[in-house]
């Protein structure tokens, strides 16, 4: 079974900031691990994810990752925050490509301070 | 393109009513699930589907009753509600291959009095 923990409920940057969300997970197979923003009253947006190949990968809106095995982590980064960058993020683990089922970490709520 | 489509958005239910929420996909994905949202648990899956016919168990799936008669229609039953079900759920679609990864759906906010 594959689990998922983001460390920190909530992190505040100034804009124009770095914006830096941790992931880290746990599975028995090498997993796909995904990354999603969820805007206030809105469903669940793909940012990026990780399958196989490079393992820094990049998505929407500025943001990637890079997926570190030795760590099992798969941290989000962007370099630059903007205002429009606040919202909840969840990072989601699966155990490869015949597994549907996705867990989800708890999320990490982002503000942006002008 | 619709995507995932979910009905309805809000609901108010009464302890003991049962209703279906209702969630259809317009991509010819084979995968479907269902997951519920609470403050500070992030996703959890409920029950989830590999293809028509075909349907499973998630991580949560006491109260809840799903069935998977076309590839486009994924509803989700509640048999007799309970406050500890509300909650926001998302409907979900999956694709394989270079398109694998779920889109979700706008979700249904469930009150339960």
């Amino acid at each position: 079974a594959q689990s998922v923990t983001q460390l920190g409920s909530h992190v505040s940057v100034s804009e124009g900031a770095l914006v830096l969300l941790r992931c880290n997970y746990s599975s028995s197979v090498p997993p796909y691990l995904f990354w999603y923003v969820q805007y206030p009253n809105q469903g669940l947006q793909l940012l990026l994810k990780y399958t196989t190949g490079a393992t820094l990968v990049k998505g929407i809106n500025g943001f990637e990752a890079e997926f570190k095995k030795s760590e099992t982590s798969f941290h989000l980064t962007k370099p630059s925050a903007h205002m429009s960058d606040a919202a909840e993020y969840f990072c989601a683990v699966s155990e490869g490509s015949n597994d549907y089922k996705l867990s989800f970490g708890a999320g990490t709520t982002v503000t942006v301070r002008a | 393109n619709a995507g995932v489509t979910q009905t309805p958005k809000f609901q108010v239910l009464k302890t003991g009513q049962s209703m279906t929420l209702q969630c259809a996909q317009d991509m010819n994905h084979e995968y479907m699930s269902w997951y519920r949202q609470d403050p500070g648990m992030g996703l959890r899956l409920i029950h989830y589907s590999v293809g028509a016919g075909i349907t499973d168990q998630g991580e949560v799936p006491n109260g809840y009753n799903v069935s998977r008669s076309t590839t486009e229609d994924f509803p989700l039953r509640l048999l007799s509600a309970a406050p500890s079900q509300t909650s926001v759920y998302f409907c979900a679609s999956g694709g394989t291959g270079e398109t694998y990864g779920y889109t979700f759906g706008s979700g249904t906010r469930l009150t339960v009095v």
